[in-house]
């Protein structure tokens, strides 16, 4: 049974780095696609970016080009960095892996981590 | 981007009622949709995808259809734990987007 388990701060400040990391267990990262997905009141569910196991990444437009993601294969992880955060980026945040089918429906969530941005 | 409009945003309902959520996309999406299901403090759970296909361990109860630009969820009698939010997802195109949520209440 793969899992997902998010990782990272839950307080960042605003301007600074917002950076999360996402373990896998069960499965390897070396396939699929990954992506981190993020939740708000507001604005509901948004895909941030994906990053696959040849190293590809792309991202929500959205962002600008705030989002890093980048993956170790060696700890079976995948990391987010988000630059420049507002309280706008204040979400609970997700990793999520995408099947191989279907042009990749989510199959496996995280449990998620609430981020908040705040001095 | 591929705008998804779900209607109604909040339903309220009885345990026994046949339920039908819409899903409705600002262009084609062929068959490549998704459904979630998310319980308040839980990460949301792929009930169905490519439109009709149900998720392995899903109650049957719960049925996709449609393509093109609008997908309807259905459940046929409606759970006591079916009581959540519902997400519908596409998946035609980057960047993916999601619904607005439909809240199913009693």
């Amino acid at each position: 049974q793969v899992q997902l388990q998010e990782s990272g701060p839950g307080l960042v400040k605003p301007s600074e780095t917002l950076s999360l990391t996402c373990t896998v267990s069960g499965g390897s990262i070396s396939s699929h696609f990954w992506s981190w997905v993020r939740q708000t009141p507001g604005k509901g569910l948004e895909w941030i970016g994906y990053i696959y196991s040849n190293g590809n990444t792309d991202h929500n437009p959205s962002l600008k080009n705030r989002v890093t993601i980048s993956m170790d294969t060696s700890r079976n992880q995948f990391s987010l960095r988000l630059t420049s955060v507002t309280a706008a980026d204040t979400a609970v945040y997700y990793c999520v892996r995408h099947y191989a089918g279907d042009r990749g429906s989510f199959d496996y969530w995280g449990q998620g981590t609430l981020v908040i941005v705040s001095s | 981007d591929i705008q998804l409009t779900q209607s109604p945003s909040l339903l309220s309902a009885s345990v026994g009622d046949r339920v039908t959520i819409t899903c409705r996309a600002s262009q084609d999406t062929s068959t490549y949709l998704a459904w979630y299901q998310q319980k308040p403090g839980q990460a949301p759970k792929r009930l169905i995808y490519g439109a009709s296909t149900l998720q392995s361990g899903v109650p049957s109860r719960f049925s996709g259809s449609g393509s093109g630009t609008e997908f309807t969820l259905t459940i046929s009698s409606l759970q006591p734990e079916d009581f959540a939010t519902y997400y519908c997802q596409q998946l035609n195109s980057y960047p993916r987007t999601f619904g607005g949520g439909t809240k199913v209440e009693i």
